[in-house]
């Protein structure tokens, strides 16, 4: 069965700074990833998707990276503001259609 | 769009007793979802729907869960009985092949 870990669980930085968040699962046969953030009390915000076949992806101050080989992937976030404080997680969906989260990274960005 | 709609968005109810969970999917989307999110398991999916039609329900805990999507634009996630463990918030999203999920802002359930 896939897992899906995340490290580190918690992140507290200072505003303006950039940060690097992990996501690793175990089976490599998968058919996309994807990062989200969750704000207290909300759903899932989807933030980049990534399909397997692709390297990396990039949105703004965001940028995603996928290593598919070695079961990584990390989202970059440049310029770290307030506003980006909430809980990211990374999703596999995997080629049997299944889909795995992992269990988060809470972000603090200290103004 | 509205985006995915979920009704209702708080439900607190006696153990025993049936939820029904509802979820009006984003038009045009052709794939639902329900997951559960608990602080001890973390974000689980319980079933997904294709073209109305589900696809995988390995993650629905019991038989006391089910699902139905009767047409494109309506779905429900219905618990009976329900028991205490059921306590969580149940998030429905829809989407298409290769997009990303959207999310509703779920419903959170408390049994008692």
């Amino acid at each position: 069965k896939q897992e899906v870990t995340q490290i580190p669980a918690a992140l507290s930085v200072p505003e303006g700074e950039n940060l690097v968040l992990n996501c690793s699962f175990t089976d490599s046969a998968i058919y996309n990833l994807q990062w989200f953030r969750q704000d207290p009390g909300k759903g899932l915000t989807s933030l980049l998707l990534i399909q397997s076949s692709q390297r990396e992806q990039t949105s703004g101050r965001l940028n995603a990276s996928l290593d598919k080989s070695s079961g990584r992937s990390t989202l970059y976030i440049a310029a770290s503001q307030p506003g980006d404080s909430a809980t990211y997680l990374c999703a596999v969906r995997s080629t049997g259609n299944q889909f795995y989260f992992g269990t988060g990274t809470s972000l603090t960005v200290i103004p | 769009d509205a985006g995915v709609i979920q009704s209702p968005r708080h439900e607190v109810t006696e153990m025993g007793q049936e939820v029904t969970l509802r979820c009006k999917p984003i038009s045009g989307h052709n794939s639902l979802f329900w997951y559960r999110q608990t602080m001890m398991r973390g974000l689980e999916l319980l079933i997904y729907f294709n073209n109305n039609v589900p696809i995988d329900d390995s993650g629905m805990p019991e038989d006391r869960f089910s699902a139905k999507m009767p047409n494109a634009s309506f779905s429900t996630l219905k618990i009976q009985p329900s028991e205490p463990r059921d306590s969580a918030v149940y998030f429905c999203a829809s989407g298409t092949a290769n997009q990303p999920q959207h999310f509703g802002d779920g419903t959170r359930l408390s049994i008692l």
